[in-house]
This record gives structure tokens, C-alpha cells and sequence, in this order.
């Protein structure tokens, strides 16, 4: 079982649309981290949830939010999208090191 | 501040070439961890070490190894007898323990594996 899942794999937006992106984290984890790779940007940590709380966040506007639900699974949501939010999001536990889910690839039109 | 560069933007390589992967980091704190991490082709970040900083051991796992350095704030990382399959993007990372749950990562190392 993979230790992260993240649905949906593609997601193609219109400018200015609202984005919503799935993590579930392998069962025993209450944590969530979420990522955000974008071209030329590198990895940047976005959001951390824990125990259904925010806990932490990285250096992004509010129209980056999100929640974590009873069952320890999570949403990013992403308002008025805008070109530059076109990356790759990972969602990630942590163990000894991050383990990573295979991420949702936006992409803003 | 914490910072993680990674100078070698892309390497390329001939298929049973060494290759050394370079990494300094930037911290304040005395207690850290360094991670690196491989993001091949498909795109899914793939966890490969965690060092702690009170640990200056250098490690080796198969074709892999790694050499940390307090003195110099390198994790240096090398591949002995390079493969294709190792052809992927390779990052540094590192964490604070005052903020472990934020890594930082650096810009990444593309590597590629000539056949």
C-alpha cells in the first residue's frame, strides 16, 4: 500500500477557477505536509496539518488553504487561480525521512 | 537563515562513471538533519538518506555513499559506477530541529546517465 495517495494525477484549470487536490496518507499517520514544485521555484513547503489542525505555513498567499478531515485525509484548495500556480503539488508523511505521494500536476490556462 | 545550494545544475554523465553530487547548507541551529532525496522521470520524489548533524559518519549503501562534513557544511552524495536508471533529479535537503516539520530543499542536481 503506498504510503501516500493523491488524486486527482492531472488537473487542468481556466485562470481565476478554483483548484481542490486530494492527499490521503497511509494509515497510523495524522500528519499531512503539502509541496509545491513549481518550474524554476524548486520545492517550497505550502501547509502542514496535524490532528485536523493548520500547524504551520510556508510563505504563500491565503488563497492557498486547506483542511484535514476525521480520517486524517486532505484537501489544498486553491482560489483565483492564477498562471504562476501552474506546479506540481505533493502531499507528504513524515517517517524517517518524507515519504512523498506521486503528486497532482496543475496546470493554469 | 536556513539555505541548501546545490551548485551542479545539470551533470552528465557516461553509463560505469563515478559521479559526486554536491550539496552546502546554511544553519544556525546546532542540531539539523540533511536528507537527499532522487525525482526520477516519473516525477515522484523518492526518499534516499537522513543524516543527523551530531552524526558525521559517512555512509554507504551499494552503489551509493555519502560524505558529510561539518567543517566544510557539505553532504556531499556519490554513485559509484553510474547507471541509466539513475538519470533523475537529485535534491538536498535539510531541517531544523527548532522546525522540523519545514524542510528546505535545494534546487535540485539533473543528472543524466549516457549509455
Amino acid at each position: 500500500e503506498a504510503g501516500v495517495t493523491q488524486s486527482p494525477t492531472h488537473l487542468i484549470k481556466t485562470r481565476g477557477q478554483q483548484a481542490t487536490l486530494r492527499c490521503s496518507p497511509i494509515s497510523g499517520h495524522t500528519s499531512v505536509y503539502w509541496y509545491q514544485q513549481a518550474l524554476g521555484l524548486g520545492l517550497q513547503f505550502l501547509l502542514w496539518y496535524d490532528e485536523g489542525e493548520e500547524r504551520n505555513r510556508g510563505n504563500f498567499p491565503p488563497r492557498f488553504s486547506g483542511r484535514q478531515f476525521p480520517n486524517y485525509s486532505s484537501e489544498l484548495n486553491v482560489n483565483a487561480l492564477e498562471l504562476e500556480d501552474s506546479a506540481l503539488y505533493l502531499c507528504a508523511i513524515l517517517t524517517y525521512g518524507y515519504t512523498f505521494g506521486s503528486g497532482t500536476r496543475l496546470t493554469v490556462v | 537563515a536556513q539555505k541548501v545550494t546545490q551548485a551542479q545544475t545539470e551533470i552528465s554523465v557516461v553509463e560505469k562513471e563515478d559521479v559526486t553530487l554536491d550539496c552546502v547548507y546554511e544553519t544556525r541551529d546546532t542540531t539539523y538533519y540533511l536528507f537527499w532525496y532522487k525525482q526520477p522521470p516519473s516525477g515522484e520524489l523518492v526518499f534516499l538518506i537522513r543524516r543527523n548533524s551530531f552524526d558525521e559518519q559517512n555512509e554507504i549503501s551499494g552503489r551509493y555513499s555519502w560524505n558529510f562534513q561539518k567543517s566544510t557544511s557539505s553532504f556531499n552524495f556519490t554513485i559509484t559506477a553510474s547507471q541509466v536508471v539513475d538519470s533523475a533529479v537529485y535534491f538536498c535537503a535539510l531541517s531544523e530541529e527548532t522546525s522540523y516539520d519545514k524542510v528546505i530543499f535545494g534546487p535540485g542536481t539533473s543528472l543524466s546517465v549516457i549509455p
